[in-house]
């Protein structure tokens, strides 16, 4: 157990809806990232948050958003949800932002779009 | 840009024989690599990391990597593969966001 945690692990949605995905990240850790896993595209960066403030963007659509709240915790948005959108997304943690940060990742949401 | 590959994407290996899975990079400067494992329904855990420093890194599980430069690799082994290895194996580099290979799966017969 990395100590991040996901929620839901699980979600089945239609084209065109929006969902939110949930990331607590361990205890004291203030990097949050978010990592689409799928079939065609592998393992992708999506965005990062630094205590607050977005630090890194990376191929993340515009359909997708992302903030850190105050107490640390993430939500990833994704809207009008095509069915490429289907993926694992994964969230990850780690104490600083620098090169060479371990990240922790957690469980991943299996996000499928019907 | 920055990017990893594993030119492996499966592994078929014995119970108790050794293992090694391939990862090369493309960077300019010395890079921060990584390995993870990915078992059946988990998040990725982290193995072991190279900086600097010594090119042969020891990891958790009874992994360890070493880092070539004039080869452009970073490969993960183990002497003797355990029937609990069997997942997928990602390699990455850090270039203030993890790249990751493609990832190599390892099955492991008895």
């Amino acid at each position: 157990d990395s100590g991040v945690t996901q929620t839901p692990k699980h979600l089945i949605t239609a084209t065109g809806q929006r969902v939110t995905l949930r990331c607590s990240p361990r205890s004291g850790d203030l990097s949050v990232y978010w990592y689409q896993q799928s079939l065609d595209q592998g393992l992708q960066f999506l965005i990062q948050y630094y205590n607050g403030e977005e630090r890194a963007k990376g191929n993340i659509l515009e359909r997708f958003s992302a903030q850190q709240f105050p107490d640390l915790h993430s939500e990833l948005n994704l809207s009008s949800l095509e069915l490429g959108d289907s993926a694992l997304y994964f969230c990850a943690s780690s104490v600083g932002m620098g090169q060479g940060t371990e990240q922790y990742f957690g469980p991943g949401t299996r996000l499928t779009v019907t | 840009a920055q990017s990893v590959t594993q030119p492996d994407i499966h592994i078929t290996v014995s119970e108790g024989a050794s293992l090694e899975l391939r990862c090369n990079y493309s960077y300019g400067a010395t890079p921060y690599l990584f390995w993870y494992v990915q078992s059946p329904g988990q998040g990725l855990q982290l193995l072991l990391k190279y900086f600097s420093g010594d090119t042969l890194v020891q990891g958790i599980k009874g992994f360890e990597a070493e880092f070539k430069r004039s080869q452009s690799s970073f490969n993960l082994r183990k002497p003797s593969v355990h029937w609990s290895d069997a997942a997928e194996y990602f390699c990455a580099v850090d270039d203030y966001k993890l790249s990751f290979g493609a990832g190599t799966t390892v099955t492991v017969r008895a």
